[in-house]
């Protein structure tokens, strides 16, 4: 375990339906990242919390945003999602935003958009 | 921004020998170069790391090489074992920030 925590671990949704992804973590830590995982692509850094306000934002469309209402949860809300963006959504936190910290990732969701 | 390079994209070996993944980065300013182990169903999770400011670090049966001049880093795994068959990536970033540069991954298989 590396006190990164997700859920669901799975979720399968229409391309209408409104959902959402949750990540605690429970290190004490002060910077959030949400990631995304394709095949065969490097990891794709998403969207950056540090002390609960967002300072990354990588050119992301509007159908996820993100929500960090404490030090210790990020949300990524989704809607009207399309199938290329099913994939493997991973969550990370570390100490500070630092460049040199060690990001500590949770187990990711597997999402299917159909 | 920077771009990582990542080889080979898959790589078999014999259980006991020697495993070796290569990196490159185009960003001179990068200066620390993490590798991250994905096992199946888990999140990535660092193995070790190493800066600008150090050739070679080690441990145990991991060792990391960084070549500066090159813009080059590489992963060396020893007496492999199955349990090392994961996916392996390398990324690069600054001290100043914390975006990671990824590389595209390596599925190795130990095979027993």
């Amino acid at each position: 375990e590396t006190g990164v925590t997700q859920t669901p671990r799975h979720l399968v949704m229409g391309m209408t339906n409104k959902k959402s992804l949750k990540c605690e973590q429970h290190l004490g830590h002060n910077a959030m990242y949400w990631y995304k995982q394709s095949a065969k692509k490097p990891l794709e850094l998403m969207f950056v919390y540090s002390l609960e306000e967002r300072v990354e934002n990588n050119s992301v469309p509007s159908r996820f945003s993100p929500e960090c209402p404490n030090s210790s949860h990020l949300f990524l809300h989704l809607h009207t999602l399309q199938p290329e963006d099913s994939a493997l959504y991973l969550c990370a936190s570390s100490q500070d935003y630092s460049g040199w910290d060690e990001q500590f990732f949770g187990p990711g969701t597997r999402l299917t958009v159909l | 921004g920077e771009n990582v390079e990542q080889h080979p994209s898959t790589l078999s070996v014999q259980e006991g020998d020697s495993a070796v993944i290569k990196c490159t980065y185009s960003d001179s300013a990068s200066n620390y170069f993490p590798w991250y182990k994905q096992e199946l169903g888990k999140g990535p999770q660092l193995i070790i790391d190493i800066r600008s400011n150090v050739g070679e670090k080690k441990d145990q049966r991991i060792a990391v090489t960084l070549n500066k001049t090159a813009k080059h880093f590489s992963l060396h795994i020893t007496e492999t074992q199955p349990e090392d068959s994961a996916v392996y990536f390398c990324a690069a970033s600054m001290e100043t920030g914390n975006q990671f540069y990824f590389g595209t991954g390596t599925s190795l298989t130990v095979i027993p």
